[in-house]
């Protein structure tokens, strides 16, 4: 079965700031990556997500990247303000399979 | 409101106790998941459920019962719980089994078991 790594598991970055979190997949059929963003005491809710005919995606100061032959894809946040402050989740699936694997999640925590 | 409909939002029962959480979604979405989120590990999945039908069982103790009415109705039946069941359980949705166009999640049940 599928297997996703995100790292970092915390990031702290001064505002203003890009940061980037890191996934890793397993199963080389996955072709749909989304990314979820999680605030305190609320629920998951999806930002972004690419498809693996595309190898970048941008929305506003949001951005993912996707490489295939590596089997990693990442997301970018520039700019950053205190409200990007949350847990972020990343997970990979195929269609045709029946369910998201997620990654472990990343805690970014914005410094003002 | 997303959409996805969790009651109770918080449950604090005994290990002895019987409850049940709920979720409910009115997307049109055929296809419904519960997933447990604890510090150890994030968004664990349960159960999925594609039109009422229970298509996986992550290797959820009995203890755990899912049921699909529906297919905007969810339910999780607890009984004799432990301790270490103590989490957020969410309930989320999506268009169809691949999730393609993503998961709609509920706001969750903080489940706490003394």
């Amino acid at each position: 079965g599928e297997n996703v790594e995100q790292h970092p598991s915390t990031l702290s970055v001064q505002e203003g700031d890009s940061a980037v979190i890191k996934c890793t997949y397993s199963d080389s059929a996955s072709n749909y990556f989304p990314w979820y963003k999680q605030e305190l005491g609320k629920r998951p809710q999806l930002i972004i997500d690419i498809r693996s005919n595309v190898g970048e995606k941008k929305d506003q100061r949001i951005a993912v990247t996707l490489n295939k032959t590596a089997k990693h894809f990442s997301l970018h946040i520039t700019e950053t303000q205190p409200e990007d402050s949350a847990v972020y989740f990343c997970a990979a699936t195929h269609f045709g399979n029946e369910k998201l694997t997620f990654g472990t999640g990343t805690r970014l925590t914005i410094i003002p | 409101e997303t959409g996805v409909t969790q009651t109770p939002r918080h449950l604090v029962m005994g290990m002895t106790n019987k409850k049940s959480l709920k979720c409910e979604q009115h997307l049109g979405h055929n296809a419904m998941y519960w997933y447990k989120q604890s510090a150890k590990k994030p968004l664990e999945l349960m159960f999925v459920y594609s039109l009422e039908e229970r298509v996986e069982n992550n290797s959820v103790p009995s203890r755990f019962s899912p049921e699909c009415p529906n297919s905007s109705h969810l339910f999780l039946h607890l009984h004799t719980l432990q301790p270490e069941d103590s989490a957020l359980y969410l309930c989320a949705s999506s268009q169809d089994l691949q999730g393609r166009y993503g998961y709609t999640f509920g706001s969750g049940t903080r489940l706490t078991v003394v």
